[in-house]
């Protein structure tokens, strides 16, 4: 089993749309959850970042952490042709300082 | 967020060569990291560095790799002799702790 698995989609989905980007993970020690957006052979952006479970809004992000489950998701609302990227789920252990990367989710909004 | 430039943005060497990535935090930074990218894969952790020593590293920093702040604002990975295979985006991300690192653009290294 991958230690963090997220969907590579591409997600295609028109302008306006509420987005709905997701990973699970299978390392239990991780409680640190970020969230990165990637434009093609640019460096990763953080976009926002959570401690252990629960929600964080962010303008018309949201990201939300179950750790019960081992799942997280980040919720775009009225999503725009500029979200168009690859989003990509990074986490961490307490006392570590290496990020562990999904593979990215390929998000395309049409106008 | 914090900002870091990296130079080159495109390296072409030949197999066997040595090459210096560098990269340049705008503002002081407490710690730096390495990381590569190659192509169509996930991104993948190197090295961190704080207090001017390697803090953590992975099975793929061997000793092929080593990096360092020759004067204290550059930060640098070093590939003394390069493979067909470390052909990747590498980029250095900076950070004041080590839940929110910030990256850089990259540097995108061709072996031939």
């Amino acid at each position: 089993q991958k230690e963090v698995e997220q969907d590579p989609g591409p997600l295609s989905v028109p302008e306006g749309a509420i987005v709905s980007l997701n990973c699970t993970y299978s390392n239990s020690a991780f409680q640190y959850f970020m969230w990165y957006r990637q434009y093609s052979r640019k460096g990763p952006e953080l976009l926002m970042y959570t401690y252990s479970s629960g929600n964080k809004e962010d303008g018309r992000f949201t990201a939300q952490v179950d750790k019960s489950s081992k799942y997280i998701s980040l919720f775009i609302r009225d999503s725009q042709p500029s979200d168009s990227a690859t989003y990509l789920c990074a986490m961490k252990g307490t006392g570590f300082q290496k990020l562990v990367f999904g593979t990215g989710t390929r998000l395309l909004v049409s106008p | 967020e914090p900002e870091v430039t990296q130079t080159p943005s495109h390296q072409v060497t030949q197999m066997g060569q040595e090459v210096i990535l560098r990269c340049v935090p705008i503002s002081n930074h407490l710690y730096f990291y390495w990381y590569r990218q190659i192509l169509g894969q996930k991104v993948e952790f190197l090295v961190s560095f704080y207090n001017n020593e390697i803090s953590e590293k992975s099975e793929i920093f061997d000793d092929q790799f080593s990096v360092e702040r020759p004067d204290g604002s550059n930060f640098t990975l070093k590939i003394r002799s390069t493979k067909l295979e470390d052909s990747a985006m590498y980029f250095c991300a900076i950070g004041q702790n080590s839940y929110e690192q910030y990256f850089g653009p990259g540097t995108r290294l061709t072996v031939t």
